[in-house]
C-alpha cells in the first residue's frame, strides 16, 4: 500500500551496549560529513564531523567511520546511555564554496534501561 | 551565548493566511540556513543566505514561500497564502565562516487548517 509517511530505521539497544548507526550517501562528490542527533521536540544538535581526507574520528564516546569507496558512514556509541535516545541524522555537503547540508531520512535510536 | 532564537515556537492558522516565521542568528554567524522537516519529506533546506544576501534558494517549494534577511541578527520565512500542505517544524540554523557546524534553532512547528 502507499507509504503514509517515513519509515524511519531503527535500532534497539539495552543500557551499557555499543550502538552502531550507519548511513549511506550517493554523492561521490560529498567531502564534509556530520552526525546530528535529534531529541523530541528539539532541533537537530551536532555530535561529530569528519572530512574526506580522513577515514575514522573520534569524540567522547563516539567515533565516526567513512568507507569513500562504498560511500558509507557509520556513527559508533560506546556504553549506550537512556539519554542517548534519539534520532540520528548523518548529513554531507559538497564542500568548496558549499555550504548546503544534505540530511539523510534519520535512524531512531531506543536505549532500554 | 542563547543559540538561535525562533519564534513562534507553534502556530496555528487557517488556509489561506500568511505566516511569517522569525529568527535569531548566533551573534557573529555569517550564514543562515531555512530548514523544513516533514515525516514525509526529513529534513529538506529551503534557502542559505551569506552576510544577508540569498545565495541558494533552489529549496524554496513555491512563490508563496519567500525569505529575508534584513540584517546580520534577523531573518524572516513568509508563507502567503498557506496551504494545509505547509504543515511541518521549520527549522533556522546559523554557522560561521571556515566551520561546518550548524546551529540550529529549537524549530517553528506550523499547522495550517
Amino acid at each position: 500500500g502507499e507509504s503514509v509517511g517515513l519509515h524511519l530505521p531503527t535500532l534497539s539497544v539495552q543500557e551499557g551496549d555499543n550502538s552502531i548507526i550507519n548511513c549511506a550517501y550517493s554523492n561521490s562528490a560529498s567531502d564534509y560529513f556530520i552526525w546530528y542527533k535529534q531529541e523530541s521536540g528539539k532541533g537537530p544538535q551536532f555530535i561529530i564531523d569528519i572530512r574526506s581526507n580522513m577515514d575514522k574520528r573520534q569524540g567522547q564516546r563516539v567515533t565516526v567511520l567513512l568507507n569513500k569507496t562504498v560511500k558509507h558512514l557509520s556513527l559508533q556509541i560506546a556504553a549506550t546511555q537512556p539519554g542517548d535516545s534519539a534520532v540520528y541524522f548523518c548529513a554531507e555537503s559538497g564542500g568548496g564554496s558549499n555550504y548546503k547540508l544534505t540530511f539523510g531520512k534519520g535512524t531512531l535510536l531506543t536505549v532500554n534501561p | 551565548d542563547a543559540g538561535v532564537i525562533q519564534s513562534p515556537r507553534h502556530e496555528v492558522t487557517e488556509m489561506g493566511q500568511e505566516v511569517t516565521l522569525r529568527c535569531k542568528p548566533i551573534s557573529g554567524h555569517d550564514y543562515l540556513f531555512w530548514y523544513r522537516q516533514t515525516m514525509m519529506r526529513g529534513l529538506e533546506l529551503l534557502i542559505y543566505f551569506n552576510n544577508n544576501v540569498p545565495i541558494d534558494d533552489s529549496g524554496m517549494p513555491e512563490d508563496r514561500f519567500s525569505a529575508k534577511m534584513p540584517n546580520a541578527s534577523f531573518s524572516t520565512l513568509k508563507i502567503q497564502p498557506s496551504e494545509p500542505r505547509d504543515s511541518a517544524v521549520y527549522f533556522c540554523a546559523s554557522k560561521a565562516v571556515n566551520t561546518g557546524e550548524l546551529f540550529f534553532g529549537e524549530g517553528s512547528r506550523l499547522t495550517v487548517l
